[in-house]
């Protein structure tokens, strides 16, 4: 198994523009989150979903559009980036409730300008 | 909700047995406690969860008093591959989505080794 993988490992934004940041996993999980990270802050959730079709928002989800069309695949969007989305972002799936055990991509790091 | 608190940072020597105290004083009667772990550039992963007492694994022992309004992580012998930032989380296993079906993670405690 792969886990969890994100991609762009790395990415340079523009204000403004938009992209995509990709997540996917191979473990069958039923959940999962994206969260970011910021220097001192931990980790703060942005949205998750619970299967295929349903998502819900976390507590920064302003900014950032989600959608869970299969169960592999949860993609973060970020429709206009604001230098204040410069920040560390992380995948994470599980399989089921909170009593299991939580994996999380390598992260993407990302720089708007 | 249940909030935690953790020491911002600590330090330790290799060797030492360090042992990271969690605060969560309203606790409810069906969350349970987990611990991650998170190196520099990496994701968080998972140590250990536990409900009451203790609960050990090759990683690292898992303390729980009875009231469960707190939480201590023991780390035996480290060594200078366990400096990382520990997380303690608490959350209700029956919730699968929604507020506290998430985890929610605070700021962690930064642990430091030295030689």
């Amino acid at each position: 198994n792969a886990g969890v993988t994100q991609t762009p490992k790395f990415q340079v934004l523009k204000t403004g523009q938009s992209m995509t940041l990709q997540c996917a996993q191979d473990m069958n999980h039923e959940y999962m989150s994206w969260y970011r990270q910021d220097p001192g802050m931990g980790l703060r959730l942005i949205h998750y979903s619970v299967g295929a079709g349903i998502t819900d928002q976390g507590e920064v989800p302003n900014g950032y559009n989600v959608s869970r069309s299969t169960t592999e695949d949860f993609p973060l969007r970020l429709l206009s980036a604001a230098p204040s989305q410069t920040s560390v972002y992380f995948c994470a799936s599980r399989r089921g409730s909170f009593q299991e055990t939580q994996y999380f991509g390598p992260g993407t790091r990302l720089l708007v300008l | 909700l249940a909030k935690t608190t953790q020491p911002i940072s600590m330090d330790s020597y290799e060797g030492q047995e360090v042992n990271i105290t969690c605060s969560h004083n309203n606790i409810a009667t069906n969350d349970y406690i987990t611990w991650y772990q998170q190196f520099p550039s990496q994701g968080p992963r998972f140590i250990i969860q536990g409900y009451k007492t203790k609960v050990t694994n090759e990683v690292a022992s898992l303390f729980i008093p009875a009231d469960r309004k707190s939480s201590t992580l023991s780390l035996p012998r480290v060594s200078l591959s366990d400096t990382a930032v520990y997380y303690c989380l608490v959350g209700d296993p029956r919730n699968y989505g929604g507020s506290q079906g998430n985890l929610i993670f605070g700021k962690g405690t930064k642990l430091s080794v030295k030689p």
